[in-house]
C-alpha cells in the first residue's frame, strides 16, 4: 500500500538552529499538509500546500515556518530558528483530492526535540 | 475554530468487552473522520462519514454520524488487545475549509 515517508524519524537540535523536516508524499497525490502534535496534546494543523503554493495555514504557522516542494517528490517543512516549544511530533500528510469525505494518508512523523 | 470533544479521555477494558467512544461538537460538519494512532506513529484513517445518520461498519467497529451531523460515535464489539491505541475524530466544518480539525482523542487499552 502506498505510504507517506518522513525523514528523519527523530531530530534533536539546539534552540535557535534551523531544521528541515522532509516528506515524500504519495506519488499521485496533489495536496500536502503538515501537522504537529505536542506530547499529550491534539494533532494540530499547520499548513496545506497545493499547486506549488500554500493554500491554507493556521495561526501556528508564523514567519518562522516555511514549506517547499523543491522537486517532484519531496515536500519540506523548515523552522528557521527553533524554540523549545517547537518540540513535537511533526506529521506530513497527503491526499489525492480535497473535498468533504476525502481521506488523508499520514506519515509516521518526525519527533523534533529542541534542547 | 470548532471544538471537538471526545469522551472518555481514557478507557481501560478487558479483552472481549464492548465499548463506545464519542465525539461531540456544537458545530455542524460536512464530514467526520475517525483515525487510530499508535505510539510513535501517524494517525491512520479508519472511516469517513458524510451523511447525517450514516452508519458504517469495519469488522468489529461500528461508526455512526449523528442525524444533525454534530456528533459521532465509535462502537467496538468484543475488543481485542490489537485494538489498543488512540482513537481520534476529525471534522470538516460545514461551509468551511476541507482541513480536518482533530479532537484530543480517546486512549484505549485492551488487556488480554
Amino acid at each position: 500500500e502506498p505510504e507517506v515517508t518522513q525523514t528523519p524519524s527523530h531530530q534533536v537540535t539546539q534552540m535557535g538552529q534551523e531544521v528541515i523536516l522532509r516528506c515524500v508524499p504519495i506519488s499521485n497525490h496533489l495536496y500536502f499538509y503538515w501537522y504537529r502534535q505536542i506530547l499529550g496534546q491534539k494533532v494540530e494543523f499547520l499548513v496545506s500546500f497545493y499547486n506549488n503554493e500554500i493554500s491554507e495555514k493556521s495561526e501556528i504557522f508564523d514567519d518562522q515556518f516555511s514549506v517547499e516542494r523543491p522537486d517532484g517528490s519531496n515536500f519540506t517543512l523548515k523552522i528557521r530558528s527553533t524554540k523549545l516549544e517547537d518540540s513535537a511530533m511533526y506529521f506530513c500528510a497527503s491526499s489525492e483530492v480535497i473535498r468533504s469525505g476525502g481521506g488523508y494518508t499520514f506519515g509516521s512523523g518526525t519527533r523534533l526535540t529542541v534542547v | 475554530t470548532q471544538l471537538l470533544e471526545q469522551s472518555p479521555q481514557f478507557l481501560s477494558i478487558q479483552e472481549g468487552e464492548n465499548l463506545t467512544v464519542y465525539c461531540n461538537s456544537s458545530s455542524v460538519f460536512s464530514s467526520l473522520q475517525w483515525y487510530r494512532q499508535e505510539p510513535g506513529e501517524g494517525p491512520v484513517l479508519l472511516v469517513t462519514v458524510v451523511t447525517g445518520g450514516e452508519v458504517k461498519k469495519l469488522k468489529r467497529l461500528t461508526f455512526q454520524f449523528g442525524d444533525a451531523r454534530k456528533d459521532s460515535s465509535l462502537h467496538i464489539t468484543a475488543a481485542q488487545p490489537g485494538d489498543t491505541g488512540l482513537y481520534l475524530c476529525a471534522g470538516m466544518k460545514s461551509g468551511g475549509s476541507y482541513i480536518p480539525t482533530f479532537g484530543r482523542g480517546t486512549s484505549l487499552i485492551v488487556h488480554p
